[in-house]
């Protein structure tokens, strides 16, 4: 029973260029989060998706963000043009149900470093 | 935003001894839970609690939930080298968004052999 997978694990973008970021939840899961952890920082919440609707994304920025999560396939976290300040670890959880109480599956992140 | 204050923001310890964290904040929670992050990898749950002055046991660590519903601590005993990492807390507020988990800022432990 696999967890929850991310990749790329590290992703090295140029100013400008485009980052996608890619999440499997968990197995029978259908809620996935994804948070960013900048450098000493905890984590902060993004969005939050079920299959094929967006159910919250006030954490993320307006500009450059989008989140996606079709009816097959994995969750993506889009970021274009990006810039030094979108350097971080970006996470993606997954839960069984909309409820955060019972602890989300957290994944490995995928580590954006952008030059 | 909520915003949960994690003390201390570091600890180096010897082997064998009793470590405590806590977590603060100005709002009450509903659910208080703590992760470990190791590097390079994502948080693992640890514990989570769900009733003021809950205190709840995972192997060597206790963690209670605070009866003001502002605090929760972490304790670790007889800690091993294999704890090192970064201990958050995070929590959810009550009403609004339950599937949003506001975080601390974490406390790096550190423990010498």
């Amino acid at each position: 029973n696999a967890g929850v997978m991310q990749n790329p694990r590290h992703l090295v973008r140029r100013r400008g260029q485009e980052a996608r970021l890619r999440c499997s939840p968990m197995k029978g899961h259908s809620h996935v989060y994804w948070y960013r952890q900048l450098p000493e920082e905890g984590l902060k919440f993004m969005v939050y998706l079920q299959k094929e609707n967006i159910i919250d994304e006030s954490g993320m920025p307006k500009e450059r963000f989008s989140a996606e999560f079709p009816k097959e396939g994995p969750s993506i976290l889009r970021i274009q043009q990006v810039v030094r300040g979108d350097s971080a670890a970006y996470f993606c959880a997954s839960s069984p149900l909309d409820r955060g109480e019972g602890g989300y599956t957290f994944g490995s992140g995928t580590r954006l470093t952008v030059v | 935003g909520q915003q949960l204050n994690q003390s201390p923001q570091s600890m180096f310890i010897q082997e064998g001894e009793d470590v405590s964290m806590n977590c603060t904040s100005s709002s009450i929670f509903n659910t208080w839970l703590w992760y470990k992050q190791e590097p390079g990898e994502g948080p693992v749950l640890l514990i989570a609690l769900y009733k003021a002055g809950e205190l709840t046991s995972n192997g060597r660590l206790t963690a209670q939930f605070g009866i003001t519903r502002k605090d929760s601590f972490l304790n670790i005993s007889a800690s091993i080298p294999s704890d090192v990492g970064i201990y958050f807390c995070a929590g959810q507020i009550p009403g609004g968004s339950n599937y949003k988990l506001t975080f601390g800022k974490g406390t790096l432990l550190t423990v010498n052999p």
